[in-house]
């Protein structure tokens, strides 16, 4: 099936930084998605983003479909982007279903004050 | 628009219990998945309804486990005879057929086994 690899895997970061997390996949993808799981474990939606890219406050993500990598980037860090960071991928013969999104293991951010 | 919502929240179960689960998807959404997600890793599929059809299955998904989406809108998921590998988080997502969508998850259901 395809592999989905998020780098780095952990990130400690002083409020106010920047960053940018990593996502490369194996294969082709009909949709990418980036979450943020919250402490309580709520995935909660930031970008649906098979190709190009958008922007969404301080939280903009880019989508390089031919050389298989997603970035997401976090300007201005604050204590609340604290948690986990998963990209998942809808890939069109993934032998776990054609709708099925295979995740990432994550990266896990802490903001510090 | 209320979001995919879970029931319960949490579950505690002794070993060789039966237990299930609700979700509510968004309303307008007529694609329905689990996932179950063990701790330090991502959600893994489990299956995938569109409207009351069952259309995808994950080899995860072992005889113990059924679910089912009887009138096309909430989904139950059962699992029987329940082993302490069971204890994960079960998620439930749900997604239209509306190109340039993905899919929406519920808070999740947190079952432990005793």
């Amino acid at each position: 099936g395809i592999q989905v690899e998020q780098s780095p895997p952990d990130l400690i970061l002083q409020e106010g930084a920047n960053s940018t997390l990593r996502c490369n996949f194996s294969d082709s993808v009909n949709n990418l998605q980036w979450f943020h799981q919250n402490p309580w474990g709520q995935l909660i939606n930031l970008f649906y983003i098979p190709s190009g890219t958008k922007q969404n406050g301080r939280l903009s993500a880019t989508t390089v479909a031919t050389e298989r990598y997603s970035l997401l980037y976090i300007s201005s860090s604050q204590t609340t982007d604290s948690g986990v960071y998963f990209c998942a991928v809808e890939h069109p013969r993934g032998d776990t279903g054609r709708r099925a999104l295979t995740f990432g293991s994550g990266t896990r951010l802490q903001v510090q004050p | 628009d209320t979001g995919v919502s879970q029931d319960p929240r949490h579950k505690i179960t002794k070993r060789g219990q039966n237990v299930t689960f609700r979700c509510d998807p968004i309303s307008e959404h007529n694609r329905l998945y689990w996932y179950r997600q063990t701790l330090g890793q991502g959600p893994e599929f489990l299956t995938y309804f569109q409207n009351e059809a069952q259309l995808e299955k994950s080899r995860l998904l072992s005889d113990r486990f059924s679910a089912e989406r009887p009138k096309g809108s909430f989904s139950t998921l059962e699992i029987q005879r329940t082993e302490q590998g069971d204890s994960a988080m079960y998620l439930c997502a749900s997604s239209s057929t509306r190109a340039g969508d993905g899919q929406y998850f519920g808070p999740g259901t947190r079952l432990t086994v005793l």
